[in-house]
């Protein structure tokens, strides 16, 4: 079974700082996905990352998978308390996702 | 814009009673998945359905837990009796389909949030 190592766990920050949180793993995933989960509520897909090297940006979000395919990161520019919540990374093994354990960020005012 | 549905939201059932979970998919999705969320964790398959078929249970503990998709439309999960170690969110999630050489993106539900007391 393939592992993804998420880090930091927790991070809290004030509004309007940048941060960034990351996906590893030994292994290489023909794709990467990105979520984030409000409390109560399922994940939402924020991206997927198929090509190494490959950056996508989704407004103050930016993706990044790394050139091997084994990580991945997501980087927040000015960050605000509407991007509070739980962000996991998921790659794809045999017929569906395996997750890591996520990142909890705390945006506050 | 089409959307996972799930029901209930929020269950409360004492321990060795049964419980079911019901999941109704994007329209037109083949592959439907049901996986379980504990608290500080990332979700984990039980089951992944191709139309009515079972693809992959490996991971569903069959002694309490059964699942099924019977037409190939919506799906039932049921666990039978409850565990107080079952107490977790129950996620469903749909793709277009699977496989055949490239991934298909995973849309998931709001979820049911177990607790067995």
């Amino acid at each position: 079974t393939q592992l993804l190592e998420q880090s930091p766990q927790f991070l809290s920050i004030q509004e309007g700082e940048n941060l960034t949180v990351y996906c590893n793993s030994s292994s290489v995933f023909s794709s990467l996905q990105w979520y984030r989960q409000e409390p109560g509520e399922g994940p939402v897909l924020l991206v997927t990352v198929v090509t190494g090297g490959e950056v996508k940006k989704l407004k103050r979000l930016t993706f990044q998978f790394g050139d091997a395919r084994k990580d991945s990161s997501l980087h927040i520019t000015a960050a605000q308390p509407g991007d509070t919540g739980l962000y996991l990374c998921a790659g794809e093994e045999g017929t569906a996702l395996i997750f890591g354990k996520g990142t909890t960020l705390s945006v506050s005012s | 814009e089409a959307e996972v549905a799930q029901s209930p939201r929020y269950k409360i059932t004492e321990k060795s009673q049964a419980v079911a979970f019901w999941c109704d998919p994007i329209s037109g999705h083949a592959t439907l998945y049901w996986y379980r969320q504990i608290l500080g964790q990332g979700p984990e398959l039980l089951v992944q359905f191709q139309d009515e078929s079972v693809v992959d249970d490996s991971q569903l503990p069959k002694d309490r837990f059964s699942a099924e998709r019977l037409k190939g439309v919506d799906s039932t999960l049921k666990i039978q009796p409850a565990e107080l170690g079952d107490s977790a969110m129950y996620l469903c999630a749909s793709s277009f389909t699977w496989g055949q050489g490239r991934f298909y993106e995973q849309y998931f539900g709001p979820g049911t949030r177990l607790t067995v007391t």
